[in-house]
């Protein structure tokens, strides 16, 4: 079972360029996240879809957009990369039906913008 | 502003002894999720145990309990004969009911078993 996936696993990028993270899902679920990481904190909320076609912004959207042509797939998008975009970005997945609120997360991908 | 607080940075132990790690949130929901997520060294967040408010009874995994207080909004992780492998950053996490998909999280606290 794949579960979460993500692409690429680790990334340098020079400041002003573009990239797209990709994360794809099996699991059939409706609501997908991007969070990014940083030492010292705890996970932030990035953006966040609730189907396909759909997407929200979360806490921290500035410099960063989605797309979520595909259910199973959500795509996360550094249009210029600065500096401060420097982070491990965390995809997750969930049902949230009921009480299935669980957010299944993807390995992680390493960014590092100079 | 709902917030989730880790107190503890940084704790370890030996091998086979018991853990717990602490957590409190505030909020002024009444429903709500609370969650334990682990982060070993490869970085893959992996949930370790949840709890639902409305439900009074602790939520037990195998060797992984919480001591879930709603009055005091503490939400404690016991990890009892402790294994090497649950050597990893640990992060609290809380979810309102009605919320708007969001997790909040606390900054994580790095347990270190020794052998």
């Amino acid at each position: 079972n794949a579960g979460v996936t993500q692409t690429p696993k680790f990334r340098v990028l020079k400041t002003g360029q573009s990239m797209t993270l990709l994360c794809a899902q099996d699991m059939n679920h409706e609501y997908m996240y991007w969070y990014r990481q940083d030492p010292g904190m705890g996970l932030r909320l990035i953006h966040y879809s609730v189907g396909e076609g759909t997407t929200a912004k979360g806490e921290v959207p500035d410099g960063y957009n989605v797309s979520r042509l595909k259910k199973q797939n959500f795509l996360l998008g550094l249009e210029s990369a600065a500096p401060s975009q420097t982070s491990v970005y965390f995809c997750a997945s969930s049902i949230l039906a009921g009480t299935q609120e669980t957010q299944y997360f993807g390995p992680g991908t390493r960014l590092l913008v100079l | 502003a709902q917030t989730v607080t880790q107190s503890q940075p940084e704790m370890s132990v030996q091998e086979a002894e018991t853990v717990t790690l602490s957590c409190t949130y505030d909020t002024s929901e009444n429903n709500y999720y609370l969650f334990w997520y682990k982060q070993p060294p490869s970085r893959q967040m992996i949930l370790v145990i949840r709890q639902e408010a409305y439900k009074q009874q602790n939520a037990t995994e195998n060797r992984f309990s919480v001591n879930f207080q709603k009055a005091a909004k503490s939400f404690s992780l016991k990890i009892s004969d402790s294994q090497l492998g649950d050597t990893a950053m640990y992060f609290c996490a809380f979810k309102p009911m009605d919320s708007n998909y969001q997790l909040i999280w606390g900054a994580g606290t790095k347990l270190i078993i020794k052998p």
